[in-house]
């Protein structure tokens, strides 16, 4: 089944203790993002890679990293979560590299609580 | 910088009557603009998508308007069911990254 997985589906840490959450692809899909979902303000772009080893700043970038190692993943690393990054967390994907004529294929969420 | 903007406030209709959505963008001209649906605690699911040259797009009971004059899109869901009821968010592509709206739900009553 074609699809976009996303793994934690729910985390709870502290402040300060490094994670990751982890998006996989199988469409062999070139585009994928990250966003973040809060309450009001919509889906906000955090991340982006057209490929593989390319990857460029959405609108909320601050304290996230992220990696494009191979085709099919693209986590997203938090060093040091704050409070301010709890939030419900969406991977997407689309076929190529433009996602402006592209569907966005989108995972199940991610729900992350820093206390 | 680039803003699109959706009624925040609830669309809430009777069924078998058509709901219309608006979509507002400013400080931006962009090619495309995509529609979806996303229902509570899930990922948004892709409706439709319309090109800057194209004044119209339709799929089953659903239409998409572009305006560029108004810089607006419309979407229309026709003979609606309370099976539509959902947030519907609005999406612009500006220089390979996505600027969402921040969707309007619509409540469509039995």
């Amino acid at each position: 089944e074609a699809q976009v997985t996303q793994n934690p589906r729910y985390l709870i840490t502290v402040t300060g203790k490094k994670l990751t959450v982890t998006c996989s692809q199988n469409m062999n899909h070139e585009y994928m993002s990250w966003y973040r979902q809060d309450p009001g303000l919509g889906l906000r772009q955090i991340y982006y890679s057209m490929n593989v080893e390319v990857t460029d700043k959405g609108d909320v970038p601050e304290g996230y990293k992220v990696s494009r190692k191979e085709k099919r993943n693209f986590p997203l690393i938090l060093e040091s979560p704050s409070p301010n990054q709890t939030s419900l967390y969406f991977c997407a994907s689309s076929p190529e590299f433009d996602p402006g004529y592209n569907e966005q294929f989108f995972g199940p969420g991610t729900r992350l609580t820093v206390l | 910088s680039q803003k699109i903007e959706q009624n925040s406030e609830a669309l809430n209709i009777q069924e078998g009557k058509t709901a219309t959505l608006t979509c507002n963008y400013t400080n931006y001209s962009p090619a495309y603009l995509q529609w979806y649906r996303q229902d509570p605690g899930r990922g948004p699911v892709f409706l439709l998508l319309i090109r800057e040259n194209e004044k119209e797009k339709r799929k089953e009971r659903l239409k998409v308007t572009f305006d560029t004059t108004l810089k607006q899109s419309l979407f229309h869901i026709t003979a609606s069911q309370p099976a539509d009821s959902a947030t519907y968010l609005c999406v612009m592509d500006s220089s390979y990254k996505l600027i969402f709206g921040s969707g309007t739900r619509l409540l469509v009553r039995p």
